[in-house]
C-alpha cells in the first residue's frame, strides 16, 4: 500500500531546516529515501532497516520508527542543491516470499537563496 | 560503467500501436523493475523481476508485458497503446530485492 508523505511541498531559504514525513498502514521491513531533480531520474539517498540505526548522509539524516510504521527525513542547513522532489519507498514486512515495495507521492522541496 | 540504460528516450505512438521499451544494466544486479511516473504522482511499479528467469506484477500491470531476457536486460512491452499510458517510464535495478535501486534516465512516452 502506497505510503503517505507530508508535507506535499516545502519552500525554504538557504540555511533553514526541513522535515519530511512518511507513514504506512502496513508493517514495514525497510524505508528508502530518494531525491529526484526536475527532468532527471530518482537518486538513492539512504535506506533504513527494521531494527537498524538512524542513518546520516552529510546534512541529511533519517529515522525509522518501526512500531509506528513511520520514517522522517531531516534536512539541516539546507543548500540550493537540496531542491527537488523527495520520495520515500516502503518495503512491507510480509510472511510471503517477497516483500512488496511502494513509493510515496513525493514532497517537493524548493530552496531559495 | 554506464549503470542503467534505457532506449528510446522519447517516443510518440498512436492509439493501438505497439512498442517495446528496452532496459539494460551493467552492475550485475539480480533484481530489475519497471515504473511509470505521471505528473504530480510518485513512481508506480508496473512489473519487477526479482532474479533472472522470474517476473511478477506490480501495482499497475494491466496493458503491459515484460521479458527478463537475461541478467542484464529487462524489456517492457505495450501491446496496444492507449492515451492513459502516456507517462515517463523508468527502469531500475538493485543488487537484490529490498536493496537500493539505481534508475535509468527514463523514457518519455506520449500516446495520441
Amino acid at each position: 500500500q502506497q505510503p503517505v508523505q507530508s508535507p506535499q511541498a516545502v519552500i525554504l531559504r538557504e540555511g533553514e531546516d526541513a522535515v519530511i514525513n512518511c507513514s504506512s498502514s502496513k508493517a514495514l521491513y525497510s524505508v528508502h529515501w530518494y531525491r529526484q531533480k526536475h527532468g532527471e531520474a530518482p537518486v538513492f539517498l539512504m535506506i533504513l532497516l527494521k531494527g537498524g540505526e538512524q542513518k546520516g548522509h552529510e546534512k541529511i539524516s533519517a529515522s525509522f520508527n518501526e512500531k509506528k510504521q513511520q520514517s522522517s527525513l531531516y534536512l539541516t542547513a539546507s543548500q540550493l542543491s537540496y531542491s527537488g522532489t523527495y520520495f520515500c519507498g516502503t518495503e512491507e514486512d510480509s510472511r510471503d516470499n517477497f516483500n512488496k515495495f511502494y513509493f510515496g507521492s513525493g514532497t517537493k522541496l524548493n530552496v531559495k537563496p | 560503467n554506464a549503470g542503467v540504460t534505457q532506449t528510446p528516450k522519447f517516443q510518440v505512438l498512436k492509439t493501438g500501436q505497439s512498442m517495446t521499451l528496452q532496459c539494460a544494466q551493467d552492475m550485475n544486479h539480480n533484481s530489475m523493475y519497471w515504473y511509470r511516473q505521471d505528473p504530480g504522482m510518485g513512481l508506480r511499479l508496473i512489473y519487477y523481476s526479482a532474479s533472472e528467469g522470474t517476473t511478477d506484477k506490480g501495482e499497475v500491470p494491466n496493458g503491459y508485458n515484460v521479458s527478463r531476457l537475461n541478467k542484464r536486460e529487462f524489456s517492457l512491452r505495450l501491446e496496444s497503446a492507449a492515451p492513459s499510458q502516456t507517462s515517463v517510464y523508468f527502469c531500475a535495478s538493485s543488487a537484490r530485492e529490498g536493496y537500493e535501486q539505481y534508475f535509468g534516465p527514463g523514457t518519455r512516452l506520449t500516446v495520441t
